[in-house]
């Protein structure tokens, strides 16, 4: 088993409409939760960080994370067809360095 | 700004051979990170390397190995290429802190 499981999806949408992204995780040790988008042929870009229990927001997008659940999730509201693209979850020791532990990847179509 | 230079972007092996990568991080950032993305494993750390000194090191085979130059500039060597070692090995690099963890477009590596 995978430390950090993610639906592969995809997930189609239509513009405007809410999505959600999840992730669950299996080590206690995690500490640090990440989310990445992954456009075809570039490298992951990240949109949230966050190292505690509770909910982030900026703009259009939420990040939440349970730690007593161990269930990490991305909400993004009205969404666009440019969002189109692979949602990965990151997580990381909190001694771990720079070593991220990557769920599979969700790939998120939104349709016009 | 520039951003993390991988180059080659594609690449062309045979079975047998050996490879070397190469990474130019942000100017100023000490940290880089290897990782090799499959469809079916997805992100994998390979190794990370800090002031020239390997800090952490993911469960790969000694094939693979990498190095840190005073520059901070990075290659990773994999040798003996084997058909599952077709990927995209992507570099990330930082500061030091998770939240400028920034990553390249990679190098796309197919073994034939």
């Amino acid at each position: 088993q995978k430390e950090v499981e993610q639906d592969p999806g995809p997930l189609s949408v239509p513009e405007g409409a809410i999505v959600s992204l999840n992730c669950t995780y299996s080590n206690s040790a995690f500490q640090y939760f990440m989310w990445y988008r992954q456009y075809s042929r570039k490298g992951p870009e990240l949109l949230m960080y966050t190292y505690s229990s509770g909910n982030k927001e900026d703009g259009r997008f939420t990040a939440q994370v349970d730690k007593s659940s161990k269930y990490i999730s991305l909400f993004i509201r009205d969404s666009q067809p440019s969002d189109s693209a692979t949602y990965l979850c990151a997580s990381t020791h909190n001694n771990a360095g720079n070593m991220l532990t990557f769920g599979g990847g969700t790939r998120l179509m939104v349709k016009p | 700004k520039a951003g993390v230079t991988q180059t080659p972007r594609y690449l062309i092996k045979t079975r047998g051979q050996q490879v070397t990568l190469s990474c130019s991080p942000i100017s100023g950032h000490r940290s880089v990170s290897w990782y090799q993305q499959t469809p079916g494993q997805g992100l994998q750390f390979l190794f990370e390397y800090f002031s020239e000194t390997q800090r952490n090191k993911g469960n790969f085979p000694g094939r693979f190995s990498g190095r840190q130059f005073s520059n901070s500039r990075s290659e990773m060597n994999v040798s003996t290429l084997e058909l599952g070692d077709s990927a995209l090995y992507l570099c990330a690099s930082s500061l030091g802190t998770l939240e400028g963890y920034t990553f390249g477009s990679g190098t796309r590596l197919t073994v034939v």
